[in-house]
């Protein structure tokens, strides 16, 4: 079965500090992984995602995410905060059976500091 | 904006009332999810659709029920409803049922038990 683990439901950094969010997956596959960000009031917005292609993925408002199969992991990171990244992040899993759908982690609440 | 537009953005019921929820996907997409948000559970995947018709099932009661429309619409009917159905309901849709695609999600109507 798929699933994710977020370490860390609320992570706090300065603004202009580096952000790391860590993820978790365990999946029987090679897995498909997507982070979402979600801000108050709002829906779920795909910030980037790992099909396979490249280990490295860069994904949009300057966030990339670097998938380690050693480590089962999929961590997303910003060299520097901006306040408005303050939001909730999402990790999620795809689902290999006949359902394309989504295994979310519990979500890490970011902070920025000024 | 996703593409994805969902109606009402709130409601508030009694407990034992019946709701519709409704969500049309982004354009050509085929595939509907719905997901529930609440506090104690996280997201949750209840259930998905492809061009009309049930793809997969996941953590949804027997209470709840979906359809998609020939139009590609889809609508979450919610029954006899309690307390602890107060959630945020979100519908995402995708292109169609590969694992490596992503879900847009809409901005989720919030559901209020009183």
């Amino acid at each position: 079965a798929q699933s994710v683990t977020q370490l860390g439901s609320h992570v706090s950094v300065s603004e202009g500090a580096l952000v790391l969010l860590r993820c978790n997956y365990s999946s029987s596959v090679p897995p498909y992984l997507f982070w979402y960000v979600q801000y108050p009031n709002q829906g779920l917005q795909l910030l980037l995602k790992y099909t396979s292609a490249a280990t490295l993925v860069k994904g949009i408002n300057g966030f990339e995410a670097e998938f380690k199969k050693s480590e089962t992991s999929f961590h997303l990171t910003k060299p520097s905060a901006h306040m408005s990244d303050a939001a909730e992040y999402f990790c999620a899993v795809s689902g290999t059976n006949t359902g394309n759908q989504f295994y979310f982690g519990t979500g890490t609440s970011l902070t920025v500091i000024p | 904006d996703s593409g994805v537009t969902q109606t009402p953005k709130h409601l508030i019921t009694a407990t034992g009332q019946r709701v519709t929820l409704r969500c049309s996907p982004r354009s050509g997409d085929l595939s509907v999810y719905w997901y529930q948000q609440s506090l104690d559970q996280g997201l949750q995947f209840l259930i998905q659709y492809y061009n009309g018709e049930e793809r997969a099932k996941g953590n949804i009661l027997e209470r709840f029920s979906a359809q998609q429309f020939p139009d590609l619409h889809s609508e979450l009917n919610l029954s006899s409803l309690e307390l602890g159905d107060s959630a945020l309901y979100f519908c995402a849709s995708s292109i169609g049922t590969a694992h490596n695609q992503p879900q847009h999600f809409g901005d989720g109507t919030r559901l209020s038990i009183l």
